[in-house]
C-alpha cells in the first residue's frame, strides 16, 4: 500500500537552530514528491517538487533534497516566521496527492 | 494572478441538512481535485477532475457526496443529510494537467452541528 510518513510530529527550535524534518515514503510509482507549508486557517503553500533521487532545491532558508525512499526539508537558521506546518505528500496514478500527518514546527525567537 | 478560491469560507449547518461547496480553480487549469482535512486524520483525497469528467472518485467517502464540474472552471461539492464526522475543512487544488503543481484554496470550514 502506497504511504508517506513524516517525522517529528512536532519540533521546537530556538532561532538560528537548524534543523531537517523527514518524509519516508513507500510506492509503487513515484511520479513527484511535493512539499507544502501551512499556516493556522489557511491552505497549504506550495514549496518545493523532486522528481528524481539525488536532486536538491532551495528556497531561502529551505532546502529539499531527495532519495529512494525518503525525503529531507532542511531549515538553516530558522526564524519565528518559518513556525508553521509542513506537509510532504507524493503524487499518485492521477495525479491525486498522498499527504503525510504534517510535521508542526514552532521557532521561538 | 488570482489563485483558487473557496466558498462560502465557513459553514455551519444542521444535521441532516444538504449543503454545497463552491471552487473556482486558477485560469485554464484543466486538472481541479478535492480534498478534505480533519483533525487527526490529515489530508484525504476525495475527487479529481480532468475538465468535466471525474475519471478519480475513489476519495469519497459515501454516495452521500457528489462533485460536479461545468464548463471545465467552477466545480462544487455536495453532501446531502450531512452527518457530524463530516465535519472538516474542505480543500480544492487546481493543476495545468495532473502532471503539474497542484495550487490550493484557502478551504471552506465546514462545521455540522
Amino acid at each position: 500500500e502506497d504511504q508517506v510518513t513524516q517525522s517529528p510530529e512536532a519540533l521546537r527550535l530556538q532561532e538560528g537552530e537548524s534543523s531537517s524534518l523527514n518524509c519516508s515514503y513507500t510506492v509503487s510509482g513515484l511520479r513527484g514528491l511535493f512539499w507544502y507549508r501551512q499556516d493556522p486557517g489557511k491552505g497549504p503553500e506550495f514549496l518545493f517538487t523532486l522528481y528524481s533521487a539525488g536532486e536538491e532545491k532551495e528556497k531561502e532558508r529551505l532546502k529539499a533534497t531527495l532519495t529512494k525512499k525518503e525525503s529531507f526539508l532542511h531549515i538553516t537558521a530558522p526564524k519565528p516566521e518559518d513556525s508553521a506546518t509542513y506537509l510532504c505528500a507524493f503524487s499518485g496514478n492521477t495525479g491525486k496527492l498522498i499527504f503525510g500527518q504534517g510535521t508542526t514546527l514552532q521557532v521561538k525567537p | 494572478g488570482a489563485g483558487v478560491s473557496q466558498s462560502p469560507s465557513n459553514k455551519v449547518t444542521e444535521k441532516g441538512k444538504d449543503v454545497e461547496l463552491r471552487c473556482d480553480p486558477i485560469s485554464g487549469h484543466t486538472a481541479l481535485y478535492w480534498y478534505r482535512q480533519s483533525l487527526g486524520q490529515g489530508l484525504e483525497f476525495l475527487i479529481y477532475f480532468q475538465g468535466n469528467s471525474a475519471p478519480d472518485k475513489s476519495g469519497l467517502p459515501s454516495d452521500r457526496f457528489s462533485a460536479e464540474r461545468t464548463g471545465g472552471s467552477v466545480s462544487t461539492l455536495t453532501i446531502q443529510r450531512t452527518q457530524q464526522e463530516d465535519s472538516a475543512v474542505y480543500l480544492c487544488a487546481s493543476s495545468l494537467d495532473n502532471t503539474d503543481t497542484q495550487y490550493f484554496g484557502p478551504g471552506t470550514r465546514l462545521t455540522v452541528l
